[in-house]
């Protein structure tokens, strides 16, 4: 019930493309809901983040679409560049647990 | 400012040696957290200070010492570690413990000879 499930492993999207990963979890009580990108050698920064009371939120390029139903959610890069090339991190955690669950991670490439 | 600074940046010791990471954020946070993190793989979770007092400790052996001196620093002392110990340690904190945005530091890459 602690699992994030994360796909794909890898992807490789062309320059202008939109790259898209997926991650669904089993926990009802999980409230938060991370996207980490990390570059090599680099910690992870959060990129994005949502909460289940919306079904949407874009920053720039980057969006998180929610399904509180089917207990998913993803993140969408639109006009992917190659300068976001990195392994992204979905995660998932519960009000005052303080615990974050990530996803096992998909390496992106964005091919010039 | 959202930094979390870590050092050193890389650290090589033996099975015998004692060391000890730091981390330090000036951002006011009240909680602190070491990760492990292996090639590959996402971050796993190793302890967690909020208010300077240890309040998650998942497990991780003995020869992995935490310890908070003030609401700025973190250090984790190391001592007679196994090869397999080799990984990137990652030192987080946020506004408080529960669900806040945690800001990571660039890690300490530990190899173990």
């Amino acid at each position: 019930q602690q699992q994030v499930k994360q796909s794909p492993q890898s992807l490789i999207v062309q320059k202008g493309g939109i790259s898209i990963i997926n991650c669904a979890y089993e926990n009802t009580a999980f409230d938060y809901f991370p996207w980490y990108q990390q570059f090599p050698g680099k910690g992870p920064a959060l990129l994005i983040a949502i909460r289940p009371d919306v079904s949407e939120k874009k920053e720039g390029r980057f969006t998180i679409s929610f399904n509180k139903s089917a207990k998913q959610f993803s993140l969408h890069i639109m006009d992917s560049q190659p300068g976001d090339s990195a392994t992204y991190f979905c995660a998932a955690s519960r009000e005052y647990g303080n615990k974050l669950v990530f996803g096992a991670g998909t390496i992106l490439r964005v091919k010039s | 400012d959202t930094e979390v600074t870590q050092t050193p940046k890389h650290l090589v010791m033996g099975m015998t040696n004692k060391k000890s990471l730091k981390c330090e954020q000036h951002m006011g946070h009240r909680a602190m957290y070491w990760y492990k993190q292996k090639a590959k793989k996402p971050p796993e979770l190793m302890f967690v200070y909020s208010y300077e007092k240890l309040s998650i400790n998942e497990s991780v052996p003995s020869r992995f010492s935490p310890e908070c001196p003030n609401s700025s620093l973190l250090n984790l002392h190391l001592h007679a570690l196994q090869p397999e110990d080799s990984a990137l340690y990652l030192c987080a904190s946020s506004q408080a413990q529960g669900t806040d945005t945690q800001y990571f530091g660039p890690g300490t890459r530990l190899t173990v000879l």
